[in-house]
């Protein structure tokens, strides 16, 4: 299967400032990627769809303008989250797709202080 | 859109006890569907997986499920649970026609020593 890293594995940043969260496909070209966030106890919600060399798909509810999503190449996608706030801290997770199974990152923990 | 459900929030079971998670799903077509394992501090992990044939899947760990189209149902089963297994378990669903990866809320099992 797929390997995919993401970095960093934790950050904690100060409220206002934006932070960039890398998910790299290692062995594998990823046409699509899926930024997920998984509030505690509770499921992932699938936040975008990332799609290489065009716009990323955002699900209903995730402001774009604050979870922002480049797929410049077909091994890396990134995440930036733009002045970011407490309420922002959450788990997030980066999977690619490959023939209909899911490959997931092993996650980054953001804490907003 | 599809959805996803997992019945039982924390389950909690004695050493050698047998184990079944419920899942039910609603998808108006053909599904694939997942069961995933998040142990704690980890990221999630392929337990098994069903695409077609043969109803009951048998997966890593000794763990199997059983998709019954009638009742929009993938249960997870294990018939003797061990306390390694102590971890959240994800149900799992992506309709045939589209990527979008739906998760049910999550069951905590609890395996006391």
């Amino acid at each position: 299967g797929a390997v995919v890293s993401q970095h960093p594995s934790r950050v904690i940043c100060k409220s206002g400032t934006s932070v960039k969260i890398e998910c790299r496909s290692l062995d594998f070209q990823a046409t699509t990627m899926f930024w997920y966030r998984q509030f505690p106890k509770k499921s992932l919600m699938l936040m975008a769809t990332s799609n290489e060399g065009s716009k990323a798909t955002y699900e209903q509810g995730v402001e774009k303008d604050k979870f922002l999503i480049n797929h410049a190449s077909l091994t890396l996608s990134t995440l930036t989250v733009t002045s970011a706030h407490p309420e922002d801290s959450s788990f997030y997770i980066c999977s690619l797709d490959s023939n209909n199974e899911q490959f997931f990152g092993p996650g980054t923990r953001l804490t907003v202080l | 859109a599809q959805s996803v459900s997992q019945h039982n929030h924390h389950v909690i079971l004695s050493e050698a006890a047998s184990l079944e998670l419920g899942c039910n799903y609603s998808y108006g077509g053909t599904v694939n569907l997942f069961w995933y394992v998040q142990y704690p501090g980890q990221h999630l992990q392929l337990l098994l997986k069903y695409f077609s044939g043969d109803p009951l899947v048998k997966g890593i760990k000794g763990f199997e499920a059983e998709f019954i189209k009638s009742k929009f149902s993938f249960n997870l089963r294990k018939p003797s649970v061990q306390w390694s297994d102590t971890a959240e378990y994800f149900c799992a669903v992506i309709g045939y026609n589209n990527n979008d990866m739906r998760f049910g809320a999550g069951t905590r099992l609890t395996v006391k020593p």
